[in-house]
């Protein structure tokens, strides 16, 4: 069973600092996402990562993939209050000829409930 | 830029009841999915969808779940008697192509409150 873990769960932080969250899985894949959600809304795709030592960055959030380790760090920097919210990682099993095509779901970690504080 | 597009966004039904969630997924996607999100809670898979059957369904997806592509464009997840702990937002997501890696994108969700 593949088992999704994040840490931290909860996260406050004040503007202008750094930090990563850190997101580690229990079965080899190679494909990991980032989610991020406000309070209410859906989730909205922020990065893919579909290779090992893959890096992805779209403005203050960076997304890295080490497949080796199973681990997947969401690194922030000099944080604002826009980017306060919760942030699920999300795992899939690689494809397999063998499946037949069937698609597999999602695996969520519990997500790292993160306010940034002015 | 293409929507997964869901509806109602909010139900409230009383335990016992049936309720239909509906979904349109993009237009060109393959494969399709719910999930379900217990309020303050992580996002648990339910079931996918391809080919006009289920591929993968999970613990969660009893025989009180059923979907169904009734037409070209809906995908539609029914709950045949709803019990209070169905409460949730449930989100319906698709994906396009054979191979995974091609990102999922996930509707706004519809809440359902079972009272």
């Amino acid at each position: 069973e593949l088992k999704v873990e994040q840490n931290p769960l909860f996260l406050s932080m004040q503007e202008g600092k750094n930090y990563t969250i850190y997101c580690n899985y229990s079965t080899t894949s190679d494909r990991l996402y980032w989610y991020r959600q406000d309070p209410g809304k859906s989730l909205e795709s922020l990065f893919v990562l579909l290779s090992n030592g893959a890096v992805k960055q779209e403005g203050r959030l960076m997304a890295s993939l080490d497949t080796k380790a199973r681990l997947s760090t969401l690194h922030i920097t000099a944080a604002v209050h826009d980017l306060s919210a919760t942030y699920f990682c999300a795992v899939d099993i690689p494809y397999s000829i063998d499946s037949g095509g069937g698609a597999d779901g999602l695996t969520f970690g519990k997500g790292t409930h993160l306010i940034i504080q002015p | 830029e293409p929507e997964v597009t869901q509806t109602p966004s909010h139900q409230v039904t009383q335990m016992g009841q049936e309720v239909i969630l509906r979904c349109v997924p993009i237009s060109n996607h393959l494969y399709f999915y719910w999930y379900r999100q217990i309020l303050g809670q992580k996002v648990e898979f339910l079931v996918s969808f391809y080919n006009n059957e289920i591929s993968e369904k999970s613990e969660i997806f009893d025989d009180q779940f059923s979907v169904e592509r009734p037409d070209g464009s809906n995908f539609t997840l029914k709950i045949r008697s709803t019990k209070l702990e169905d409460s949730a937002m449930y989100f319906c997501a698709s994906s396009e192509g054979k191979y995974r890696g091609y990102g999922y994108t996930f509707g706004s969700g519809t809440r359902l409150t079972v009272v």
